[in-house]
């Protein structure tokens, strides 16, 4: 069926250090937004992701949107203690239009 | 602040309770959903409401019941639930819109005991 892979599973790194998580399907992806969510609350919308080859930045954090439309990744540059959460990457099937599918995860964790 | 406003933030209750779920957005979307978040698990879309019908339904049982009285408010109606339905409940709206991003709630934790 239709699937995202979201990888890596989980990460733990020390406080300054760079992350990159991906998410890639065999299918093609109208959009793909990356969401964080924090214990206890709801996920956010960290970016959105429109056109192939599309590079977007919010802050300390970039994601590029696959030039295939299979794939995306999320960098964090200079993580901190509060980048520690859990981040989802979603996109919407080129074939199936409005159905959002959801990756796995990432769970990231920062050591000060 | 969120624009997605879920109450309450935890419940518990019994197998044999029946107990309701509430969402409210003030974005002016005109579509809900409701997901289902449990550990280690990938988000679970059960319910979708476009223009207050359902359009979307992916097999969830019956003792879960959804309600849209209109585009601002969602429920979700819980009867004879079991234990493995203790999850995070989140509900998201969004335009209806083929590329519209999904807002999300703060969800409800819920626990069956």
């Amino acid at each position: 069926g239709q699937q995202l892979n979201q990888s890596p599973q989980s990460m733990f790194i020390q406080e300054g250090e760079d992350v990159s998580m991906n998410c890639t399907s065999s299918s093609i992806f109208n959009t793909w937004l990356w969401y964080k969510q924090d214990p206890g609350e709801g996920p956010v919308l960290l970016i959105a992701l429109y056109k192939a080859g599309e590079l977007t930045s919010n802050g300390r954090l970039t994601a590029q949107f696959g030039i295939t439309r299979k794939d995306s990744f999320l960098n964090i540059s200079a993580s901190i203690p509060s980048d520690v959460g859990i981040y989802f990457c979603a996109g919407h099937f080129s074939s199936n239009t409005g159905k959002l599918i959801f990756g796995q995860g990432t769970t990231l964790q920062v050591k000060p | 602040e969120t624009g997605v406003t879920q109450t309450p933030r935890h419940l518990v209750m019994g197998m044999t309770n029946k107990k309701s779920l509430k969402c409210e957005q003030h974005l002016g979307h005109n579509a809900m959903y409701w997901y289902k978040q449990s550990a280690k698990k990938p988000l679970e879309l059960m319910f979708v409401y476009s223009l207050e019908e359902r359009v979307e339904n992916n097999s969830v049982p019956s003792r879960f019941s959804p309600e849209c009285p209109n585009s601002s408010h969602l429920f979700l109606h819980l009867h004879t639930l079991q234990p493995e339905d203790s999850a995070l409940y989140l509900c998201a709206s969004s335009q209806v819109d083929s590329n519209s991003p999904l807002h999300f709630g703060n969800g409800t934790r819920l626990t069956v005991t």
